[in-house]
């Protein structure tokens, strides 16, 4: 299993604004990930966060919008660019561990 | 492309009721498909299903796969309101990456 933090838990932003997410779990871990939850929607993954290397993102999601640093496999941080109220979401980080493990998440509210 | 589809988009039951929760998927390399329950914020893991017809079970709630058909059921069994949620459904290939469905709004009425 992996305990995973993840803070802030909440915050509310305003437009035009960047925040860090920052996700860290108690075991070295290979796996990481980073997902999206709108209101009312499903999770959706952003990117893959890769030790050492660039993240590899998906089909929509871009590096200079959700810039994220994996400086060593118990640690990653998720930055949201730019903000504007589309960004309004829960944003997890995910741990492959055996199954997928979720952090608390973040509730972020972009004004 | 993967996809996973989930049905019934919600659903309304009363204490006691039993209820079963449909899940489809196309997905390359299947690997494996897993179960979540969503009550706030982070989902929590129900059961991760690999094989075919082999039921999971805990407590009331059991689940299994049917890989010939693509799909996986959960059922649970004597519905209390604690069991309100979303209920979420995911696959993953070899990546390790999960595709989740949209999920099941479960409503348990007292």
């Amino acid at each position: 299993s992996a305990v995973i933090s993840q803070k802030p838990s909440r915050d509310i932003c305003q437009r035009g604004t960047s925040l860090t997410i920052q996700c860290q779990v108690d075991s070295q871990v290979t796996m990481m990930f980073w997902y999206r939850q709108q209101p009312g929607q499903s999770l959706t993954l952003i990117a893959t966060a890769n030790q050492g290397s660039e993240a590899t993102y998906e089909s929509g999601f871009v590096i200079d919008k959700f810039p994220i640093s994996r400086p060593n496999l118990t640690f990653s941080t998720l930055t949201v660019s730019n903000m504007s109220p589309e960004d309004s979401s829960i944003y997890l980080c995910s741990v492959l561990a055996g199954e997928l493990f979720f952090g608390e998440g973040s509730r972020l509210t972009v004004l | 492309e993967d996809k996973v589809v989930q049905s019934p988009l919600s659903l309304v039951v009363h204490e006691g009721d039993t209820v079963t929760l449909n899940c489809s998927y196309e997905v390359t390399n299947f690997r494996s498909l897993l179960w979540y329950k969503q009550e706030k914020k982070a989902p929590t893991f129900l059961f991760m299903l690999t094989s075919s017809g082999i039921e999971k079970k805990s407590g009331r709630l059991s689940s299994i796969l049917d890989k010939k058909e693509l799909s996986s059921i959960l059922n649970i069994t004597a519905t209390q309101t604690g069991d309100s949620a979303i209920y979420l459904c995911a696959v993953s290939g070899n990546t390790g990456k999960l595709i989740f469905g949209q999920g099941t709004t479960l409503q348990v009425k007292p």
